[in-house]
């Protein structure tokens, strides 16, 4: 299987910083690559797609990068509403596999 | 909009079967491939499997040997059979669509918490 590393697990932040989280796949991905939110007793919530592609309804301060192993999830400017855990999850193949997530609360 | 809804016992005794329905509504049943994933208490999602609208099946290899995943086009459902359960298999089980074109899952179910204990 294709094992997901996010980076950090936990961070914490305060309204307004910019965040970035990283996730790495043990072997090339190209670009399939899915970031999710998921909040206290909640569904994730699917944020992008093919590693850059912002759902219709999700803030534009949320952008995904990268290619091949290596992809970032940025929050810019972040709000209030978007201390959550954040999951990474790649379709390279369909032995689907998520990140362990990482958690963004409050400094 | 596409909508899920998972239910099913929320206790299983151990070496027993889990069994699950997703309703489906507002939306074409030919469009998602259905999933099951599954979040246990405090950890991260894993994939169980999904079914195509022909019937044939994707399962998690991990899981494979105990589970049934099975679509009902009449009811605009599909369902989890998973066998002989362990503690191990306690879990907030969830229902998505899984859409091929993205490779992503969305929409997704409430989730339904299944417990396995004596």
């Amino acid at each position: 299987d294709i094992q997901m590393t996010q980076s950090p697990s936990s961070l914490s932040a305060t309204v307004g910083d910019r965040v970035t989280i990283t996730c790495r796949a043990s072997q090339s991905i190209s670009k399939y690559l899915s970031w999710y939110q998921q909040k206290p007793g909640k569904a994730p919530k699917l944020l992008i797609s093919t590693t850059s592609t912002l759902q219709s309804g999700v803030p534009s301060r949320f952008s995904g990068s990268g290619s091949g192993t290596e992809f970032t999830l940025t929050i810019n400017s972040l709000q209030p509403e978007d201390f959550a855990t954040y999951y990474c999850q790649q379709s390279y193949n369909t032995r689907f596999t998520f990140g362990l997530g990482t958690k963004v609360d409050f400094k | 909009q596409v909508q899920l809804q998972e239910s099913g016992p929320g206790l299983v005794k151990p070496s027993e079967t889990l069994s699950l329905t997703c309703n489906v509504s507002g939306g074409s049943i030919s469009s998602y491939q259905w999933s099951w994933l599954r979040q246990a208490p405090g950890q991260g999602l894993e994939w169980i499997g999904f079914v195509y609208f022909s019937g044939s099946t994707n399962y998690n290899p991990s899981l494979k040997s105990r589970l049934t995943i099975s679509l009902d086009k009449s009811k605009n459902q599909f369902s989890l059979k998973l066998s002989s359960v362990t503690a191990a298999d306690t879990a907030i089980y969830f229902c998505a669509g899984y859409q091929m074109l993205c490779g992503c899952f969305d929409p997704w179910g409430q989730g339904t918490l299944v417990t396995v204990s004596p």
